[in-house]
């Protein structure tokens, strides 16, 4: 079955670090850029961070570069996200999406999701 | 950064009923726009990219159009499950950027 599995969330005191988990299943690990969108409740869609099949090359969104750090183990099929310097803004749901690929190239538009891992920040 | 501006924040209808739901972009997109669904306590399902293709599976019913900055997501004829959040989403520049939403919720 194809799908991607989020761990890794949970409480954190504002400054601290966490880092989530997304474990691929189903497909070809290696062959996909992947990404990290985050939800705040009850809020829209933010996009994180991209990263490409080989880990070679990464985007952030200007929120979180220089304290998020995207990477890969493509030999364990895993996406991950180092998360430090929490503040309340990074209170969400993260989710680890797919990118859609045609041929080798990637079109940055998310077709499968994860159901995503919840991290809470307060004191 | 893309700013994408959804409209309207809420449309109240009926099943059967067609819904058309719009995103705008402060600059062009050129034809770099998706489409998502989002149900009550899911993961997002992409249902359209590049304005008008169909994600594998999307049933007809969803339709989309549209150029440059200026895009429209249309049902043709609302199905109980498709009351739900829709979201766009741009990949013509960096950041990546989703609009507000908008919730179709039932009349």
């Amino acid at each position: 079955e194809v799908q991607l599995l989020e761990s890794g969330g949970g409480l954190v005191q504002p400054g601290g670090s966490l880092r989530l988990s997304c474990a691929a299943s189903g497909f070809t690990f290696s062959s996909f850029a992947m990404s990290w969108v985050r939800q705040a409740p009850g809020k829209g869609l933010e996009w994180v961070s991209a990263i490409s099949g080989n880990g070679g090359s990464t985007n952030y969104a200007d929120s979180v570069k220089g304290r998020l750090t995207i990477s890969r183990d493509n030999s364990k099929n895993t996406l991950f996200l180092q998360m430090n310097s929490l503040g309340a803004d990074d209170a969400a749901v993260y989710y680890c999406a797919k990118v859609v690929v045609d041929g080798n190239y990637p079109y940055w538009f998310f077709d499968l999701w994860g159901r995503g891992t919840l991290v809470t920040v307060s004191s | 950064e893309i700013v994408l501006t959804q409209s309207p924040a809420t449309l109240s209808l009926s099943p059967g009923e067609r819904a058309t739901l719009s995103c705008r972009a402060s600059q062009s997109v050129n034809s770099y726009l998706a489409w998502y669904q989002q149900r009550p306590g899911q993961a997002p399902r992409l249902l359209i990219y590049d304005v008008s293709n169909r994600a594998t599976g999307i049933p007809a019913r969803f339709s989309g159009s549209g150029s440059g900055t200026d895009f429209t997501l249309t049902i043709s004829s609302l199905e109980p499950e498709d009351f739900a959040v829709y979201f766009c989403q741009q990949r013509r520049n960096w950041p990546l950027t989703f609009g507000g939403g908008t919730k179709v919720e039932i009349k």
